[in-house]
This record gives C-alpha cells, sequence and structure tokens, in this order.
C-alpha cells in the first residue's frame, strides 16, 4: 500500500516568506509526528498529532510555527516569516495508533535563501 | 527533560563481524523505544519497536534490548554486510507519547 508522502521534496524560499508543508499519512493511521533535521543535527520533535489535536505543542521552534491536522488525515507544518534558520529537512511519519512503529515520509528539503 | 544518547558516533567494521550499537536515555518513564535506519538522502526505516513492557525484539540479523531501569537500549546486529551500512537511531517514546526524542545516531560503515 502506499506510504507516508510529503509535498513538495524541495522548496526554495526567500526569507520573510510563507511556506506551507504538506504530509499525507497511510490511510487509517491515527497518529501523525512532525520533525526537523538540520544539517549535522540530530532529528528534532516538533509536534504529534492524535487525530486533529495536538496534544503538546510546545516542540515548535517559535510562534511562526504552526501546523494543523484536518480530517485525521492530511496535516500541513506553515512556517511563517521563514528564517535562514528554518533550512531543514523536514520529516513526517505516521503511526496506526500512539505508540507504535512510526513509518517517515521522504521529507522536504527547505532551503531559505 | 529527557536526553538520548548514542554511542559510539561512527564504526567502521569488516564484513562479517557481530556488532553492538548503544543507546542511552535519562528518564526511565518511556513509553516505548525504536530503532531506525536512516540511509543517505532518503528518509527513515523503522528496524525494530520496543514497548516499556518489553526487554528484547528480535528481526533477522537484529537483536534489541532495552533495560528500562538503567537507561540502556542496544542493537545487536550479527553477521553484518555492506548493506547493514546506514546511520542508527534509536528514538525514545515518552510516557505520555505525544513528544519522541531521538538519539544523535551512529553512523556504520561495514567494509566489503
Amino acid at each position: 500500500g502506499a506510504g507516508v508522502s510529503q509535498s513538495p521534496s524541495n522548496k526554495v524560499t526567500e526569507k520573510g516568506k510563507d511556506v506551507e508543508l504538506r504530509c499525507d499519512p497511510i490511510s487509517g493511521h491515527t497518529a501523525l509526528y512532525w520533525y526537523r533535521q538540520s544539517l549535522g543535527q540530530g532529528l528534532e520533535f516538533l509536534i504529534y498529532f492524535q487525530g486533529n489535536s495536538a496534544p503538546d505543542k510546545s516542540g515548535l521552534p517559535s510562534d511562526r510555527f504552526s501546523a494543523e491536522r484536518t480530517g485525521g488525515s492530511v496535516s500541513t507544518l506553515t512556517i511563517q516569516r521563514t528564517q535562514q534558520e528554518d533550512s531543514a529537512v523536514y520529516l513526517c511519519a505516521s503511526s496506526p495508533g500512539p505508540g507504535e512503529t512510526q513509518y517517515f515520509g521522504p521529507g522536504t528539503r527547505l532551503l531559505v535563501l | 527533560k529527557q536526553e538520548v544518547t548514542q554511542i559510539p558516533a561512527a564504526l567502521s567494521v569488516p564484513e562479517g563481524e557481530n556488532l553492538v550499537l548503544n543507546c542511552s536515555f535519562t528518564d526511565s518513564a518511556i513509553y516505548n523505544l525504536q530503532w531506525f535506519r536512516q540511509d543517505p538522502g532518503k528518509g527513515l526505516t523503522s528496524l525494530l519497536l520496543i514497548q516499556s513492557s518489553q526487554r528484547e525484539q528480535t528481526s533477522g540479523r537484529l537483536n534489541a534490548s532495552l533495560d528500562k531501569s538503567s537507561g540502556r537500549s542496544t542493537l545487536y546486529i550479527a553477521a553484518s554486510q555492506p548493506g547493514d551500512s546506514a546511520t542508527y537511531l534509536c528514538a525514545v517514546g515518552e510516557t505520555s507519547y505525544d513528544k519522541v526524542i531521538f538519539g544523535p545516531g551512529t553512523s556504520l560503515s561495514v567494509i566489503p
């Protein structure tokens, strides 16, 4: 079956612009996770959704970051007024339920000039 | 605050060797621990998931153990192959499972 998909695969933007990243989880997976992997850095947890709700948004790096999930399926991660330090690979994962095996998408490579 | 570390940071072994990768975490109140591999330029692939009530999981040549009380997990790879070359990451799911904390990874190179 189809895995987790993310779009766009690559995004180049200018500093100060807003970007929207999309994640399509595996059908039926109720849990969805966003991570960020900066160059030379480990994976940084951003936010977790169970259904449409995110119990804890404290992992988001700043108030320029927001995420939503609608219909218990697709999720979007929005970065407003992008900064160069936002450049990273943004990874999305889904799992059948909380605490179960996570399946990762290929990521979106974001470059802020 | 949960911190996850992995030792060694990098490892190079000849083909056929058995090897052990280590993962340590500071807060034992975890829900589960998962091992992943990441190939260059690619996403993450889940290898093994150990729930907090379990001691180990096995899949093929891989065996992962969990000692929650000491805050440690090991990933054992038997009879290593060049195709095993990748970065191996451990990730801890916290008790509320609304946070997952990754270690920095171990970069493994298996030399033919």
